[in-house]
């Protein structure tokens, strides 16, 4: 089965500032990756997603992520982060014709002014 | 569409008692997923459906668990008898296809005490 490590359980950094949140993933065959964003007492929400083609998937509030498949990582970045980016972030990873997603133990990225 | 609805957000119980949990997919998607989220475990993915059809229930921690989809727009988690080890947030979730890359979409989740 396909398995994911976040690196990172807390990244604290300031307003404006970039931000690179990490992820690993493990799998015998070709896979689908994700990062998805969590908001408090809220349920997941899709930031980007890497199918295929282009390594770089751009997503929703600026961020985008960089898929590599020689390191099996799929880094989430931003160049800029803001308050409202303050968040846990999950990234996840499903097998190509498989249906099961499997997620990491997540990032809290909090953003301080 | 109202997105993935689930019901109770809250639900404090004590322990031995029978808890269920309900979940309304999106309209049109053919999987569903039910998930575990805590401090501890992170998220984790309990059992999924297709097509009303159990596909998936190597996560269910114990018989204690259960779940159905009597329909495609109903589904219920039981716990029978719940336990303080069962608090956690159960999120479900649903998707068109996610075998071709297909996303998921969550329901808020319902918050689970068990005293």
């Amino acid at each position: 089965a396909q398995s994911v490590t976040q690196l990172d359980s807390q990244v604290p950094v300031f307003e404006e500032a970039p931000v690179e949140l990490r992820c690993n993933y493990s799998s015998s065959v070709s896979v689908y990756l994700f990062w998805y964003v969590q908001y408090p007492n809220q349920g997941l929400q899709l930031l980007l997603k890497y199918l295929s083609g282009s390594t770089l998937v751009k997503g929703i509030n600026g961020f985008e992520a960089e898929f590599n498949k020689s390191q099996t990582s799929f880094h989430l970045r931003k160049p800029s982060v803001h308050i409202s980016d303050t968040a846990e972030y999950f990234c996840a990873v499903s097998r190509v014709n498989n249906n099961d997603m499997r997620f990491g133990a997540g990032t809290r990225l909090t953003v301080k002014p | 569409d109202a997105g993935v609805i689930q019901s109770p957000r809250h639900e404090v119980t004590e322990m031995g008692q029978e808890v269920t949990l309900r979940c309304k997919p999106i309209s049109g998607h053919d999987y569903l997923f039910w998930y575990r989220q805590t401090m501890m475990r992170g998220l984790e993915l309990l059992i999924y459906f297709n097509n009303n059809v159990p596909i998936d229930d190597s996560g269910m921690p114990e018989d204690r668990f259960s779940a159905k989809m009597p329909n495609a727009s109903f589904s219920t988690l039981k716990i029978q008898p719940s336990e303080p080890r069962d608090s956690a947030v159960y999120f479900c979730a649903s998707s068109l296809i996610p075998g071709e890359g297909g996303e998921l979409f969550f329901g808020e989740g319902s918050r689970l005490t068990v005293l």
